[in-house]
């Protein structure tokens, strides 16, 4: 199989915490991971390109600042969401591919709650 | 920024009854996947098409491919309440994601 976990699955902090999510491939290696963010009743909506080695790509719009990614194995990438506030809270998910694929597979989520 | 539409956004039918979400757009993919995902979960990969024209089965879940692979669509026969979901088409490298269909199946 291809299992992604993500931990935690639920948080709550306080506004002005940083918080940090890991995204693990847990029978693979992914050279690339994704995470995305979404939004009660939407679809995923990408954040950002996770590389094992080298920086994070973020897409247009996403400060590359406050939410950092740090890809630092072949099985690990976490983001970490700095100075959360209420705005932030959301729903994060992470994905990856396993090498000489073209599927990517989720992770099953992790629920910020900013209070 | 290759952009997936899906339509229709909600869809609430009977058990027992046929269904079809699409996928549109006017990008040609190399690779189109389909995504169930429930709620407070991550998106789980029912099917990837990759060849125009292509059909898939998966019980039953039918997946075509268009022959440009420019879209994509979704039929599931008899439905049943457990296919209820947010059913996502997905396409790219970096996936572009559709907005999703809804799909209630009543009892």
């Amino acid at each position: 199989g291809a299992v992604v976990s993500q931990h935690p699955s639920r948080v709550i902090c306080k506004s002005g915490t940083s918080v940090k999510i890991e995204c693990r491939s847990l029978d693979f290696q992914a050279t690339t991971m994704f995470w995305y963010r979404q939004f009660p009743k939407q679809s995923l909506m990408l954040m950002a390109t996770s590389n094992e080695g080298s920086k994070a790509t973020y897409e247009q719009g996403v400060e590359k600042d406050k939410f950092l990614i740090n890809h630092a194995s072949l099985t690990l990438s976490t983001l970490t969401v700095t100075s959360a506030h209420p705005e932030d809270s959301s729903f994060y998910i992470c994905s990856a591919y396993r090498d000489r694929e073209y599927e990517q597979y989720f992770g099953p989520g992790t629920r910020l709650t900013v209070t | 920024t290759q952009l997936l539409e899906q339509s229709p956004q909600f869809l609430s039918i009977q058990e027992g009854e046929n269904l079809t979400v699409y996928c549109n757009s006017s990008s040609v993919f190399s690779s189109l996947q389909w995504y169930r995902q429930e709620p407070g979960e991550g998106p789980v990969l029912l099917v990837t098409v990759v060849t125009g024209g292509e059909v898939k089965k998966l019980k039953r879940l039918t997946f075509q491919f268009g022959d440009a692979r420019k879209d994509s669509s979704l039929h599931i026969t008899a439905a049943q309440p457990g296919d209820t979901g947010l059913y996502l088409c997905a396409g790219g490298y970096k996936l572009s994601f559709g907005a999703g269909t809804t799909v209630t199946v009543r009892a």
